[in-house]
């Protein structure tokens, strides 16, 4: 069974600070990466997609991707009151077939 | 603006009574997805159409049943809903290609009776 770990908090950040938000994976074959943010009630938004090793920065976003170790993770720096919502991380697991599993996210608070 | 849409946006049905979710869009995406999503879970995949391919997850119960027409619709057929089947379903479309990110519609509250 093909997984996505994430913690699912919350993760409390005070306003202006960095929010770092972590995931793992299982299929050592994977190829792509998702960063979503979801509000309550909504549907998720893509945010960053990463997919070779290393960081990728967009904005205020950061996304880092380690194969070796499985991991990829999400920076959000200046944490705004805005950010506060659930962030998912998915990933495509079988690129042949297009197919993308979600973790269960992290729910990030972010405290004036 | 290139879009997918899901109607409708809330949905009541009785426990057993069966009914269908649909989803349009028009990017001309060749992969159309549902994913059913519990409060405060993960988005969890039932399954996925590459072009006219289907692909069913395992855990997926036969209760689910898909079409998709033509590249444009995709339709969630619920054959006898239960009372754990209430949850939001999203469709969300995307590209063939391993970096294609999905693209979601609103989604579709469903609430049994």
């Amino acid at each position: 069974q093909k997984e996505v770990e994430q913690n699912s908090g919350p993760l409390s950040v005070p306003e202006g600070a960095i929010a770092s938000l972590n995931c793992t994976y299982s299929d050592r074959g994977s190829q792509s990466f998702f960063w979503y943010r979801q509000y309550s009630g909504k549907s998720p938004e893509l945010i960053m997609f990463i997919y070779s090793n290393g960081d990728k920065e967009d904005g205020r976003f950061t996304a880092q991707l380690n194969k070796a170790s499985q991991y990829v993770s999400l920076l959000i720096r200046d944490s705004q009151p805005s950010d506060s919502a659930t962030y998912l991380c998915a990933v495509n697991v079988d690129s042949s077939a297009s197919k993308i599993i979600f973790g269960s996210g992290t729910r990030l608070s972010i405290r004036p | 603006d290139a879009m997918v849409i899901q109607n409708p946006r809330y949905q009541v049905t009785q426990f057993g009574k069966p009914v269908t979710l649909s989803c349009s869009q028009t990017l001309n995406h060749n992969v159309m997805y549902w994913y059913q999503q519990k409060s405060s879970q993960a988005p969890k995949l039932l399954f996925h159409y590459y072009d006219k391919d289907f692909n069913n997850e395992a855990d997926t119960p036969d209760n689910f049943q898909s079409r998709r027409p033509n590249t444009s619709f995709c339709f969630l057929d619920i054959r006898s809903p239960g009372l754990g089947d209430a949850a939001m379903y999203l469709c969300a479309t995307s590209s063939s290609g391993s970096d294609s990110p999905l693209h979601f519609g609103n989604g579709t509250r469903l609430t049994v009776t």
